[in-house]
């Protein structure tokens, strides 16, 4: 069974510092996409890396796919309270339906 | 708004009741998935169809659970006999062939009291 494992599980920061939230395999997958979900909402789309090495940036957000496309990290500069939520990411491959990672749960305080 | 949607959005029933959840999917999609998620969990696959074609099935859904896809469009998905350990959020998703980018609608929230 493929599984992603993210971490930290749980992080709480203040407004204005930045955080990395890792998302790792011993698979190797044809892509990675990276979500938000707020409570009682579905998950909002961030990014799709397809690429090893690929880098994105989203505004504050950068997305990293590993070299080998088994892991990949996010990393948000000068966080901001819009920024709370759960973060998941998920891959996809020939099968199809996505695997999702274990989620971290972002908190900033004002 | 041409993002996947969800109906109902809330629903509480009593065990051993049946429930209908029911999605539409951006419009040019012609892949669905249905997915569940319980508190504190990422989602996991339930089942995908390609067009009206239902193409797998994860061994989470039982006996119980069927869904249906019958014009290629919007999906329906049925929980008999509702059981305590069925409650969780049933999401629902969409994409092209080809691409594996896949988006939510936002979600059926299922309480069985």
């Amino acid at each position: 069974t493929q599984l992603l494992e993210q971490s930290p599980q749980f992080l709480s920061i203040q407004e204005g510092e930045n955080l990395t939230v890792y998302c790792n395999s011993s698979s190797v997958f044809s892509s990675l996409q990276w979500y938000r979900q707020e409570p009682g909402e579905g998950p909002v789309l961030l990014v799709t890396v397809v690429t090893g090495g690929e880098v994105k940036k989203l505004k504050r957000l950068t997305f990293q796919f590993g070299d080998a496309r088994k892991d990949s990290s996010l990393h948000i500069t000068a966080a901001q309270p819009g920024d709370t939520g759960l973060y998941l990411c998920a891959a996809g491959g020939a099968t199809n339906k996505l695997i999702f990672g274990t989620g971290t749960l972002l908190a900033v305080q004002p | 708004d041409t993002g996947v949607s969800q109906d109902p959005r809330h629903k509480i029933t009593k065990r051993g009741q049946n429930v209908t959840f029911r999605c539409d999917p951006i419009s040019e999609h012609n892949r669905l998935y249905w997915y569940r998620q319980t508190l504190g969990q990422g989602p996991e696959f339930l089942t995908y169809f390609q067009n009206e074609a239902q193409l797998e099935k994860s061994r989470l859904l039982s006996d119980r659970f069927s869904a249906e896809r019958p014009k290629g469009s919007f999906s329906t998905l049925e929980i008999q006999r509702t059981e305590q350990g069925d409650s969780a959020m049933y999401l629902c998703a969409s994409s092209l062939t080809g691409t594996d980018t896949q988006y939510f609608g936002p979600g059926t929230r299922l309480t069985v009291l």
